[in-house]
């Protein structure tokens, strides 16, 4: 069974400090690995993808990826009340169909 | 916004009915996936379709079935309802290469309630 395990949470810190959400896969196939923003009641919103090894920066979210320890987190600095919400992880199969597996979420409360 | 409709909104069906759930993809998106999402859980994959042709399906039963028509539009078909269905159906669709291949984006989702 391939999985994504995340921290279900939740994860509350203060506004303005550095909110880092984790993630490990157990399929080595996985190529690519996507952070998702859920706000309750709504879809899930694409925030990063990463498919190399190290981090990648996008604005005040960054994306870290270590196939080795097949692991992937994501950093958001200068929290806002406005960043509460779940956060999924999920990677994909590779081949051609392309699915994604994601984790059950990491809850995210972000206090004034 | 992401380009992506589904429709209905939200839906209340008892068990044993069938239920049809669709969806427009963004423009220029050929590829259509199907998530399901049970409360608390992440989504799961259904089943995509590219070119109307399902090339990849989770691990759902086959009165989980679908159709992708020409204009890349699909639908989501579920007999036989229980109650174990009651979720978030989500449709995701993404171009089948280019520079957007690894971008999936949601629609906002169908709420079925089964009683």
């Amino acid at each position: 069974q391939k999985e994504v395990e995340q921290n279900s949470g939740p994860l509350s810190v203060p506004e303005g400090a550095i909110a880092s959400l984790n993630c490990t896969y157990s399929d080595r196939g996985s190529q690519s690995f996507f952070w998702y923003r859920q706000y309750s009641g709504k879809s899930p919103e694409l925030i990063m993808f990463i498919y190399s090894n190290g981090d990648k920066e996008d604005g005040r979210f960054t994306a870290q990826l270590n196939k080795a320890s097949q692991y992937v987190s994501l950093l958001i600095r200068d929290s806002q009340p406005s960043d509460s919400a779940t956060y999924l992880c999920a990677g994909d199969s590779g081949g051609s169909n392309y699915k994604l597996t994601f984790g059950k979420g990491t809850l995210l409360t972000v206090n004034p | 916004e992401t380009g992506v409709t589904q429709s209905p909104t939200h839906l209340i069906k008892t068990r044993g009915q069938q239920v049809t759930l669709r969806c427009s993809s963004q423009s220029g998106h050929n590829t259509v996936s199907w998530y399901q999402q049970a409360l608390g859980q992440g989504p799961q994959f259904i089943f995509q379709y590219y070119r109307e042709e399902e090339n990849g399906r989770g691990n759902f039963p086959p009165r989980f079935s679908g159709l992708q028509f020409p204009n890349y539009s699909s639908e989501l078909n579920v007999n036989a309802l229980e109650l174990d269905d009651s979720a978030l159906y989500l449709c995701a669709s993404r171009p089948s290469g280019g520079r957007g291949f690894h971008e999936q984006y949601f629609g906002p989702g169908t709420r079925l309630t089964v009683t």
